[in-house]
């Protein structure tokens, strides 16, 4: 069965900071991985998707199929990327998610 | 483009009754939509996929005689909670795919809180 895991409820790091969310999947066949942001009362949005290997507002993620990984990135914080991320695995018509891992960035 | 609404944004019901969200997208068609239940702190759990002209599909334990969905048009799909109860007080999200964008783009509506008393 698929799983998303994201270890981290609460990740603070001050501005200017690199930082990095984790997500872990389990998942036997090829994954089609996502991260979503939701912004204080704003509704969920899609931040960035493996296969397009973009990068979004400063934001990669890299699959490792080897740890089975999907990380997300950014090399220096900003306050304004504060807000809840969720990774997600797509199958089957249907989308999973991991339990969020909310980012502070503090000035 | 690409918005979802949905209505009403919070709804306070008394135990017993019934109580009907709607999810719509606004400019887009959209053929298959999805409802989400989300407790505070904790991530969306999929109850269904809807879609449209054909009956929805539950995820495992989620009652479909309790969540009533509706997926009437290309526009609009709808959840009706049937005889409430206070364990059925959560955040409910739907989204909505757009296949003229592609098979991964879901939009989301900005969710319905509904508290049962």
């Amino acid at each position: 069965a698929q799983r998303v895991t994201q270890p981290e409820k609460l990740l603070s790091v001050f501005k200017g900071a690199p930082v990095e969310l984790k997500c872990n999947y389990s998942y036997s066949g090829s994954p089609e991985l996502f991260w979503y942001v939701q912004y204080s009362r704003q509704r969920l949005q899609l931040l960035l998707r493996h296969i397009s290997r973009e990068s979004i507002k400063g934001f990669t993620a890299d699959l490792n199929k080897g740890e089975t990984s999907f990380h997300l990135k950014k090399p220096f914080a900003q306050e304004e990327d504060s807000a809840m991320y969720y990774c997600a695995l797509y199958n089957f018509n249907k989308f999973y998610f991991g339990s969020g891992t909310k980012l502070n960035v503090k000035p | 483009g690409a918005v979802v609404s949905q209505h009403p944004s919070r709804v306070i019901c008394k135990s017993g009754t019934s109580v009907k969200i709607e999810c719509r997208s606004l400019d887009f068609q959209a053929t298959t939509m999805f409802w989400y239940r989300q407790f505070p702190k904790q991530s969306l759990m999929l109850m269904a996929t809807s879609n449209e002209g054909s009956k929805a599909t539950y995820e495992q334990g989620v009652e479909k005689d309790k969540f009533l969905i509706n997926h009437a048009s290309l526009t609009l799909s709808t959840l009706t909670v049937t005889s409430a109860h206070p364990e059925d007080s959560s955040f409910y999200i739907c989204s909505a795919r757009d296949m003229g964008r592609g098979l991964y783009e879901q939009y989301f509506g900005p969710g319905t809180r509904l508290t049962v008393t």
